[in-house]
């Protein structure tokens, strides 16, 4: 248990249909973070919040939605998804501003597009 | 922009020493991060270094020279269950973001 929660832990969707990645964290932090990990490829940041404010969006295709409704969870909605960004997304967490602001990963979400 | 610079692959025997290189260049460098990731499992905290030297933590040591951009990894008395990609990664000041090296994956011999 990390603190923080994602759902599903597998989708497999195709590519006109429509779904949602969803991430809560359980640790008071005001920070939260999208990472795309695909195979032999280091960890991509997609999106960055940070109280609550999008502070990032690092060129990621518009068929990702992030959103922050709070400072405890945070989705990414999905939508007209090619093959390749089947990947591993990861959420994670921290607490942002001053030194050492550790981020802590959910499980992941395992998705596949078919 | 940044750079992150890590082996891609390491191989060293159970119970002996290894150590995973780290190089990094980035604008206002915050600190320096090594994660743990097994597969198919997200990545978990390992150490933080912000100012320059070792910092250790039983079997694991991490050290840091920020004028060299260069951090190193030192794991001791390895175990099977060692067997895992190392992750470098680092955090700047201006905006919160922690970007990622590729990975170590290092493979435990018997």
């Amino acid at each position: 248990e990390t603190g923080v929660t994602q759902t599903p832990r597998h989708l497999v969707m195709g590519m006109t249909n429509k779904k949602s990645l969803k991430c809560e964290q359980h640790l008071g932090h005001n920070a939260m973070y999208w990472y795309k990990q695909s195979a032999k490829k280091p960890l991509e940041l997609m999106f960055v919040y940070s109280l609550e404010e999008r502070v990032e969006n690092n060129s990621v295709p518009s068929r990702f939605s992030p959103e922050c409704p709070n400072s405890s969870h945070l989705f990414l909605h999905l939508h007209t998804l090619q093959p390749e960004d089947s990947a591993l997304y990861l959420c994670a967490s921290s607490q942002a501003g001053g030194s050492g602001n550790t981020i802590y990963f959910g499980e992941g979400s395992w998705l596949t597009v078919v | 922009g940044q750079n992150i610079d890590q082996p891609t692959e390491m191989t060293a025997t159970e119970g002996a020493i290894v150590q995973i290189n780290c190089t990094y260049q980035t604008s206002g460098f915050n600190g320096l991060f090594w994660y743990q990731q097994h597969a198919g499992e997200a990545p978990t905290f390992l150490s933080y270094n912000v100012l320059d030297g070792l910092e250790e933590k039983g079997r694991f040591s991490s050290f840091l020279s920020r004028s060299k951009g260069y951090s190193y990894l030192l794991l001791k008395e390895l175990q099977m269950k060692d067997s895992a990609s190392y992750l470098c990664a680092v955090s700047q000041y201006r905006d919160d973001k922690i970007i990622f090296g590729k990975g170590t994956r290092l493979h435990i011999l018997p």
